[in-house]
């Protein structure tokens, strides 16, 4: 099962703008992850937070975590038609014992026009 | 350095078959993970493999099984095959210890 919901489930932009995408999740954790997937293939790894941790600056890339709302946010400035892509939030859950087991939200698709 | 492979690319089977599909990790990972990601979905977790060994299991059926080599390549294999197996399988690397797991390209499996 899913760990939480995406929000919004498909943004369009201009190029040049920023955006935005939040994400929730149901459970502790012991950090929270973003990906990139372009056109259905491979995940690409983007930024991984801490669950102590509130924000965290990754070229153009901010994301912020609140635990108390069980909630990320990730802000992409200054986007690029390159960023056209889905973003996916992925938790890692607390207590699960290094298992491996990331549990990704349902995704974000991003159109960025030029 | 070559990143995480996976083959086949595309794999087009029949209800009732049996798949095999295989995941090289990165130099140095020992840790491999599998994922279904359907159409529209994101990835749902299927299975762990550190040093040889299941250490995690998603929500699948048993027709889902999977093992992890000496040299840390792994195969995922599902039998008796049905339309809702139609997906795409991602396998992930990851180093010891390490929170980030590297992604390969996948494999496009279409059960008809």
């Amino acid at each position: 099962s899913q760990q939480g919901e995406e929000d919004p489930q498909a943004l369009s932009i201009q190029e040049g703008e920023n955006a935005t995408m939040n994400c929730s999740y149901k459970t502790s954790i012991n950090n929270l992850q973003w990906y990139r997937q372009n056109s259905g293939r491979g995940l690409v790894h983007l930024i991984l937070i801490r669950s102590n941790e509130r924000e965290k600056h990754s070229g153009r890339l901010r994301v912020t975590l609140d635990t108390s709302k069980k909630s990320s946010s990730l802000l992409i400035t200054a986007s690029r038609a390159a960023d056209t892509a889905s973003y996916f939030c992925a938790t890692d859950a607390r207590g699960s014992g290094n298992t491996g087991k990331l549990i990704f939200g349902q995704g974000t698709t991003l159109q960025v026009k030029p | 350095d070559a990143g995480v492979t996976q083959s086949p690319t595309h794999l087009i089977k029949t209800r009732g078959q049996h798949v095999t599909l295989r995941c090289s990790p990165i130099s140095g990972h020992k840790s491999v993970s599998w994922y279904q990601q359907v159409l529209g979905q994101g990835p749902q977790f299927i299975f762990q493999y550190y040093e040889k060994e299941e250490r995690g299991r998603g929500n699948f059926p048993d027709r889902f099984s999977a093992r992890q080599f000496p040299n840390y390549s792994s195969e995922l294999n599902v039998n008796a095959l049905l339309l809702g197996d139609s997906a795409l399988y991602l396998c992930a690397s990851s180093p010891l210890g390490g929170n980030e797991q590297f992604f390969g390209p996948g494999t496009r499996l279409t059960v008809l």
